[in-house]
Protein backbone atom coordinates (compact mmCIF):
# COMPACT_ATOMS: atom_id res chain seq x y z
CA UNK A 1 0.00 0.00 0.00
CA UNK A 2 2.07 2.76 -1.83
CA UNK A 3 1.83 5.80 1.32
CA UNK A 4 3.17 9.71 1.78
CA UNK A 5 5.31 9.77 4.64
CA UNK A 6 6.28 12.38 6.90
CA UNK A 7 8.62 13.21 9.43
CA UNK A 8 8.80 14.26 12.16
CA UNK A 9 4.46 13.68 12.85
CA UNK A 10 4.83 16.10 15.84
CA UNK A 11 7.80 18.79 16.66
CA UNK A 12 8.12 20.94 19.52
CA UNK A 13 10.74 23.99 19.18
CA UNK A 14 11.12 27.41 20.38
CA UNK A 15 10.92 30.67 18.51
CA UNK A 16 13.99 30.90 16.85
CA UNK A 17 15.02 27.58 16.28
CA UNK A 18 16.02 25.84 12.65
CA UNK A 19 12.98 23.32 11.57
CA UNK A 20 13.05 20.70 9.34
CA UNK A 21 10.41 18.53 7.72
CA UNK A 22 10.62 15.65 5.22
CA UNK A 23 8.80 13.79 3.22
CA UNK A 24 9.11 10.60 1.29
CA UNK A 25 6.40 10.85 -2.15
CA UNK A 26 4.99 7.72 -2.92
CA UNK A 27 7.40 5.79 -5.73
CA UNK A 28 7.10 6.87 -8.85
CA UNK A 29 5.26 9.93 -8.22
CA UNK A 30 7.04 13.71 -9.91
CA UNK A 31 5.06 16.13 -8.85
CA UNK A 32 5.62 16.95 -4.87
CA UNK A 33 3.30 19.78 -2.91
CA UNK A 34 3.77 21.30 0.57
CA UNK A 35 0.39 22.49 2.49
CA UNK A 36 0.05 24.56 5.86
CA UNK A 37 -3.07 23.82 8.02
CA UNK A 38 -4.17 26.64 10.72
CA UNK A 39 -7.46 26.76 11.92
CA UNK A 40 -7.55 30.66 10.96
CA UNK A 41 -6.20 30.16 7.37
CA UNK A 42 -7.50 26.59 6.47
CA UNK A 43 -5.34 24.61 3.92
CA UNK A 44 -2.89 27.20 2.13
CA UNK A 45 -0.48 25.63 -0.61
CA UNK A 46 3.26 26.54 0.06
CA UNK A 47 5.18 25.13 -2.39
CA UNK A 48 5.21 22.44 -5.26
CA UNK A 49 7.63 20.63 -7.36
CA UNK A 50 7.72 18.66 -10.81
CA UNK A 51 10.52 16.32 -11.46
CA UNK A 52 12.29 18.21 -8.35
CA UNK A 53 12.31 21.45 -9.69
CA UNK A 54 10.35 24.28 -8.18
CA UNK A 55 7.33 25.45 -10.04
CA UNK A 56 5.67 27.47 -7.72
CA UNK A 57 6.90 28.76 -3.81
CA UNK A 58 4.51 31.93 -4.03
CA UNK A 59 2.91 30.75 -0.77
CA UNK A 60 5.81 30.64 1.01
CA UNK A 61 7.72 33.27 3.36
CA UNK A 62 10.76 33.62 1.55
CA UNK A 63 12.27 34.96 4.57
CA UNK A 64 12.23 32.38 6.87
CA UNK A 65 11.16 29.52 4.59
CA UNK A 66 12.82 27.22 1.70
CA UNK A 67 12.19 24.13 0.03
CA UNK A 68 13.95 21.71 -1.80
CA UNK A 69 14.07 18.09 -3.24
CA UNK A 70 17.65 16.69 -3.14
CA UNK A 71 16.64 13.49 -4.47
CA UNK A 72 13.56 12.36 -6.21
CA UNK A 73 12.56 9.69 -2.76
CA UNK A 74 12.89 13.28 -0.65
CA UNK A 75 11.45 16.63 -0.04
CA UNK A 76 12.23 19.07 2.76
CA UNK A 77 10.85 21.96 4.10
CA UNK A 78 13.31 24.16 6.54
CA UNK A 79 11.84 27.00 8.06
CA UNK A 80 14.87 29.25 9.97
CA UNK A 81 14.02 31.09 12.00
CA UNK A 82 10.72 29.84 13.14
CA UNK A 83 8.14 31.47 14.61
CA UNK A 84 5.16 30.90 17.39
CA UNK A 85 2.83 32.44 14.14
CA UNK A 86 4.43 29.06 11.88
CA UNK A 87 2.33 26.59 14.54
CA UNK A 88 0.44 24.39 12.17
CA UNK A 89 0.51 21.05 10.36
CA UNK A 90 2.23 20.66 7.45
CA UNK A 91 1.41 18.43 5.11
CA UNK A 92 2.84 16.71 2.30
CA UNK A 93 1.27 15.42 -0.94
CA UNK A 94 2.10 13.82 -3.95
CA UNK A 95 0.85 12.77 -7.81
CA UNK A 96 1.76 11.97 -10.74
CA UNK A 97 2.79 14.52 -13.59
CA UNK A 98 -0.54 15.54 -16.09
CA UNK A 99 -2.86 13.64 -12.98
CA UNK A 100 -4.79 16.13 -10.97
CA UNK A 101 -4.73 13.78 -8.00
CA UNK A 102 -2.60 14.14 -5.04
CA UNK A 103 -2.49 12.24 -2.15
CA UNK A 104 -1.45 13.22 1.28
CA UNK A 105 0.72 12.23 3.85
CA UNK A 106 0.22 12.38 7.75
CA UNK A 107 0.80 15.39 8.50
CA UNK A 108 4.00 16.82 10.80
CA UNK A 109 2.42 19.15 13.47
CA UNK A 110 5.05 21.69 14.53
CA UNK A 111 4.71 23.91 17.83
CA UNK A 112 6.68 26.95 18.31
CA UNK A 113 6.86 28.44 21.98
CA UNK B 1 -10.15 31.55 -11.65
CA UNK B 2 -11.32 28.12 -10.22
CA UNK B 3 -13.45 28.15 -6.60
CA UNK B 4 -15.41 26.03 -4.45
CA UNK B 5 -17.91 27.10 -1.63
CA UNK B 6 -19.36 24.83 1.19
CA UNK B 7 -22.62 25.75 2.19
CA UNK B 8 -22.08 24.44 5.81
CA UNK B 9 -19.01 24.99 8.30
CA UNK B 10 -21.22 22.08 10.60
CA UNK B 11 -23.68 19.76 9.64
CA UNK B 12 -25.13 17.14 12.52
CA UNK B 13 -27.12 13.88 12.44
CA UNK B 14 -27.81 10.91 14.20
CA UNK B 15 -26.42 7.56 13.12
CA UNK B 16 -28.22 5.71 10.48
CA UNK B 17 -29.79 9.08 8.74
CA UNK B 18 -28.56 10.49 5.63
CA UNK B 19 -25.79 12.18 5.47
CA UNK B 20 -25.57 15.27 2.93
CA UNK B 21 -22.79 17.62 2.51
CA UNK B 22 -23.21 20.56 0.14
CA UNK B 23 -20.70 21.99 -2.72
CA UNK B 24 -21.06 24.69 -5.66
CA UNK B 25 -18.17 25.30 -7.51
CA UNK B 26 -17.34 28.18 -9.91
CA UNK B 27 -14.81 26.74 -12.89
CA UNK B 28 -14.39 28.11 -16.40
CA UNK B 29 -14.17 24.68 -17.87
CA UNK B 30 -15.50 21.62 -17.36
CA UNK B 31 -13.31 20.69 -13.99
CA UNK B 32 -11.90 17.86 -12.32
CA UNK B 33 -14.04 17.72 -8.70
CA UNK B 34 -13.26 16.08 -5.49
CA UNK B 35 -14.08 14.85 -2.05
CA UNK B 36 -11.18 14.55 0.68
CA UNK B 37 -12.12 13.27 4.06
CA UNK B 38 -9.78 14.20 7.39
CA UNK B 39 -10.54 12.38 10.10
CA UNK B 40 -8.93 13.91 13.83
CA UNK B 41 -5.07 14.34 13.75
CA UNK B 42 -4.93 12.77 9.94
CA UNK B 43 -4.08 13.28 7.05
CA UNK B 44 -6.76 14.09 3.78
CA UNK B 45 -7.82 10.61 2.40
CA UNK B 46 -9.51 11.16 -1.39
CA UNK B 47 -12.80 9.56 -1.33
CA UNK B 48 -14.12 10.29 -4.79
CA UNK B 49 -13.19 12.32 -8.08
CA UNK B 50 -15.29 13.11 -10.47
CA UNK B 51 -13.71 13.80 -14.54
CA UNK B 52 -16.27 13.60 -16.97
CA UNK B 53 -17.41 10.17 -17.34
CA UNK B 54 -19.98 9.65 -15.25
CA UNK B 55 -22.16 12.38 -13.54
CA UNK B 56 -22.37 10.22 -10.72
CA UNK B 57 -19.42 9.43 -8.98
CA UNK B 58 -19.07 6.54 -6.29
CA UNK B 59 -16.19 6.89 -3.56
CA UNK B 60 -14.80 4.96 -0.65
CA UNK B 61 -16.97 4.53 2.25
CA UNK B 62 -20.81 3.93 1.18
CA UNK B 63 -20.13 8.12 -0.34
CA UNK B 64 -21.48 9.47 -3.46
CA UNK B 65 -21.46 12.53 -5.28
CA UNK B 66 -23.19 13.90 -8.34
CA UNK B 67 -22.07 16.35 -10.77
CA UNK B 68 -25.06 19.07 -11.87
CA UNK B 69 -23.66 21.13 -14.49
CA UNK B 70 -26.83 23.68 -14.35
CA UNK B 71 -26.28 24.08 -10.39
CA UNK B 72 -22.92 23.92 -10.62
CA UNK B 73 -23.18 21.57 -7.52
CA UNK B 74 -21.19 18.85 -6.49
CA UNK B 75 -22.75 17.77 -3.52
CA UNK B 76 -21.65 14.39 -1.41
CA UNK B 77 -23.79 11.95 0.02
CA UNK B 78 -24.67 8.63 1.92
CA UNK B 79 -27.15 7.07 2.86
CA UNK B 80 -26.98 6.31 6.45
CA UNK B 81 -24.35 7.37 8.62
CA UNK B 82 -22.12 5.96 10.95
CA UNK B 83 -19.91 6.91 14.20
CA UNK B 84 -16.77 6.64 12.12
CA UNK B 85 -17.94 9.52 9.43
CA UNK B 86 -17.70 12.08 11.57
CA UNK B 87 -14.88 14.02 10.25
CA UNK B 88 -13.92 17.34 8.46
CA UNK B 89 -15.13 16.59 4.59
CA UNK B 90 -13.24 19.31 2.10
CA UNK B 91 -14.76 19.57 -1.58
CA UNK B 92 -11.94 20.70 -3.93
CA UNK B 93 -11.18 21.82 -7.60
CA UNK B 94 -8.55 21.31 -9.31
CA UNK B 95 -6.63 24.35 -11.33
CA UNK B 96 -7.39 24.86 -14.83
CA UNK B 97 -4.25 26.23 -15.63
CA UNK B 98 -2.50 23.03 -16.14
CA UNK B 99 -0.03 23.22 -12.84
CA UNK B 100 -2.21 20.40 -11.33
CA UNK B 101 -2.95 22.97 -8.27
CA UNK B 102 -5.78 22.05 -6.19
CA UNK B 103 -8.09 24.54 -4.53
CA UNK B 104 -9.87 23.89 -1.05
CA UNK B 105 -13.07 24.93 0.43
CA UNK B 106 -13.05 25.89 4.21
CA UNK B 107 -14.46 22.09 4.92
CA UNK B 108 -17.71 20.79 6.55
CA UNK B 109 -17.42 19.58 10.19
CA UNK B 110 -19.38 16.41 10.07
CA UNK B 111 -21.02 15.64 13.20
CA UNK B 112 -22.75 12.28 13.98
CA UNK B 113 -24.78 11.47 17.37
CA UNK B 114 -25.73 8.07 18.67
Amino acid sequence: DARVTQTPRDKVTEMGQEVTMRCQPILGHNTVFWYRQTMMQGLELLAYFRNRAPLDDSGMPKDRFSAEMPDATLATLKIQPSEPRDSAVYFCASGLQGADTQYFGPGTRLTVL
Amino acid sequence: AQSVTQLDSHVSVSEGTPVLLRCNYSSSYSPSLFWYVQHPNKGLQLLLKYTSAATLVKGINGFEAEFKKSETSFHLTKPSAHMSDAAEYFCVVSDTTGFQKLVFGTGTRLLVSP
